[in-house]
């Protein structure tokens, strides 16, 4: 089976402007889940979705909001890009029942 | 506040000895465990889990303890070898939480020849 895929891998975007990652779990995976990591937090829980809804949302603005297809692809949208927005964005699938995640790659945003 | 604790950023350990990472959590409804090893520029691979039921899970060369009273858990691996040179994170879950996962900050395993 193909892995978790993300796009971008890399991004750079200004301040004040907008950005929308991609991610495509592993087939038969119905729930994605994203994560910011950053060398001062770590890996932080920002939103999980599961068949097209959202079950569980981390301690993120609302700047940070995300969708889920019905094939199960996601995205993620950060709106208003402010300068600590700058990280890396993990997307991880899991197949139902099983709390064992499996990342992607990650895009790696920088925000000048 | 982080509910999940890796105390040590780094270790540095000889080729063949034994590697052990340690984690610590602050949740009592954490009921499920993982471990994940991180390489530059990839994502976390997932490694080894256990459940609040067991104690200890063995895969190969990776053994997970959980100590449910003291609320710890710690990795072993032996051998260690130099290609176990990496970031190892701690993860948990909460029941209540769905699939959210609560991530230590990482210990940089540093396995010499």
């Amino acid at each position: 089976k193909a892995g978790v895929t993300q796009t971008p891998r890399y991004l750079i975007k200004t301040r004040g402007q907008q950005v929308t990652l991609s991610c495509s779990p592993i087939s038969g995976h119905r729930s994605v889940s994203w994560y910011q990591q950053t060398p001062g937090q770590g890996l932080q829980f920002l939103f999980e979705y599961f068949s097209e809804t959202q079950r569980n949302k981390g301690n993120f603005p609302g700047r940070f909001s995300g969708r889920q297809f019905s094939n199960s692809r996601s995205e993620m949208n950060v709106s208003t890009l402010e300068l600590g927005d700058s990280a890396l964005y993990l997307c991880a699938s899991s197949p139902i029942g099983n709390y064992e995640q499996y990342f992607g790659p990650g895009t790696r945003l920088t925000v000048t | 506040d982080q509910q999940v604790k890796q105390n040590s950023p780094s270790l540095s350990v000889q080729e063949g000895r034994i590697s052990i990472l340690n984690c610590d959590y602050t949740n009592s409804m954490f009921d499920y465990f993982l471990w994940y090893k991180k390489y530059p520029a990839e994502g976390p691979t997932f490694l080894i889990s256990i459940s609040s039921i067991k104690d200890k899970n063995e895969d190969g060369r990776f053994t997970v303890f959980l100590n449910k009273s003291a609320k710890h858990l710690s990795l072993h691996i032996v051998p260690s070898q130099p290609g176990d040179s990496a970031v190892y994170f701690c993860a948990a879950s909460d029941p209540n939480s769905g699939y959210a996962l609560n991530f230590g900050k990482g210990t940089s395993l540093l396995v010499t020849p």
